[in-house]
């Protein structure tokens, strides 16, 4: 079955930095990634995602990458701000259509 | 205001008590789903429904039921709880069949057993 790797764990950058935040996957087949926030505190949110016919995909400061030969894809923040402090889960479709998530990752801002 | 409801939002059980968490959506959404969030560990699938009377296991069943008699509820019920079920859960609705939709999540019920 499909599986889904997310690093790192912790990423601190400071405040204007760009954070990227690397996942992979293990079913070639998988077709649909999406990125989720979760705010402290607060439930997940989706925030971008990727469906397999694209390379890449932005909007305003984040964009997603995917590398379907590698089986790998990127959440990409630019111009980091103090509200982007959260922690964020990739995640990829499996052959049963359900979700399967990365252990997320813990995004710090620093002033 | 379209939105997915959990009750309660925070239990502290004791060992072996049935308790059912209740999940509700008003978005006439046919996929709903039950995770359970623990550090390190990201969200885990506990049981999907992809529409009324059909629910099937996510990765971590053991310990828990579901039912989907109407289209809006998915409770998640543990029928004897145990202290490795402490956790955070979530319920999520979606409006496709299946999961690769936009899920919704609601606000979440913080679950002790003690």
């Amino acid at each position: 079955g499909e599986n889904v790797e997310q690093h790192p764990s912790t990423l601190s950058v400071q405040e204007g930095d760009s954070a990227v935040i690397k996942c992979t996957y293990s079913d070639s087949a998988s077709n649909y990634f999406p990125w989720y926030k979760q705010e402290l505190g607060k439930r997940p949110q989706l925030i971008i995602d990727i469906r397999s016919n694209v390379g890449e995909k932005k909007d305003q400061r984040i964009a997603v990458t995917l590398n379907k030969t590698a089986k790998h894809f990127s959440l990409h923040i630019t111009e980091t701000q103090p509200e982007d402090s959260a922690v964020y889960f990739c995640a990829a479709k499996d052959s049963n259509y359900q979700l399967i998530w990365g252990a997320g990752t813990k995004l710090i801002i620093k002033p | 205001e379209a939105q997915v409801t959990q009750n309660p939002r925070y239990l502290i059980t004791v060992t072996g008590k049935k308790l059912t968490v209740t999940c509700s959506q008003n978005m006439n959404h046919e996929y709903m789903s039950w995770y359970r969030q623990d550090p390190g560990l990201g969200l885990r699938q506990i049981y999907y429904s992809m529409n009324v009377e059909v629910t099937d296991k996510g990765d971590v069943p053991e310990g828990y039921k579901v039912s989907r008699k109407e289209k809006r509820n998915f409770p998640l019920i543990l029928e004897s709880p145990s202290p490795n079920q402490t956790s955070l859960y979530f319920c999520a609705s979606s409006p496709g069949v299946a999961g690769t939709d936009t899920q919704y999540f609601g606000p979440g019920t913080r679950l002790t057993v003690l």
